[in-house]
């Protein structure tokens, strides 16, 4: 149990496009979905937490107009990278709680090359 | 800012070894989850303590919570190339949510 996946796993796009990274909770709800950067040989930064049907909570430091957050359902959360610049290349992994947990599970990570 | 310290931050060492694992904080926890990650894959959760004191073992891991629940350790008992990785420990104080708070890691390599 406790399933989260991530599409895609990776992705290249050129300069000034945006992509959409898709994270879904398999086999249960999340109440909650966080979004996290990763920089090589680091840990991870949390950029921002999504409660379903309601505006997710950025981190100081990340731009919300450029990292767009949608938490349609208790099941699926989307981050869009709009107009990505090459140092938006990273990779960047969600996660997802089931209600009255504070465990989260952890999707498989994407991979964003921005050329 | 960095709530939890981890140490040490890179760790080498041989097959049958053992190792420890500090996660350090002057923050109290309600909870305190340790992962593992494999290069180009996310975390995967090991275990989460939340009683002060509580110890958890799994196989030849064991964890512990510091009965203040500001600290937890990750002991490996005879280590194994398989248990090379990157190793996360994670809280939510208590006044945060769910939110975690990521120590900085350690790099376990075992030959």
């Amino acid at each position: 149990g406790a399933v989260v996946s991530q599409h895609p796993s990776w992705v290249i796009c050129k300069s000034g496009t945006s992509v959409k990274i898709e994270c879904r909770s398999l086999d249960f709800q999340a109440t909650t979905m966080f979004w996290y950067r990763q920089f090589p040989k680091q840990s991870l930064m949390l950029m921002a937490t999504s409660n379903e049907g309601s505006k997710a909570t950025y981190e100081q430091g990340v731009e919300k107009d450029k990292f767009l957050i949608n938490h349609a359902s208790l099941t699926l959360s989307t981050l869009t990278v709009t107009s990505a610049h090459p140092e938006d290349s990273s990779f960047y992994i969600c996660s997802a709680r089931p209600k009255s947990s504070y465990e989260q599970y952890f999707g498989p990570g994407t991979r964003l090359t921005v050329t | 800012t960095q709530l939890l310290e981890q140490s040490p931050q890179f760790l080498s060492i041989q097959e049958g070894e053992n190792l420890t694992v500090y996660c350090n904080s002057s923050s109290v926890f309600s909870s305190l989850q340790w992962y593992r990650q494999e290069p180009g894959e996310g975390p995967v959760l090991l275990v989460t303590v939340v009683t002060g004191g509580e110890v958890k073992k799994l196989k030849r891991l064991t964890f512990q919570f510091g009965d203040a629940r500001k600290d937890s350790s990750l002991h490996i008992t005879a280590a194994q190339p398989g248990d090379t990785g990157l190793y996360l420990c994670a809280g939510a104080p208590w006044d945060s949510g769910y939110a975690l708070n990521f120590g900085k890691g350690t790099s376990l390599l075992v030959t």
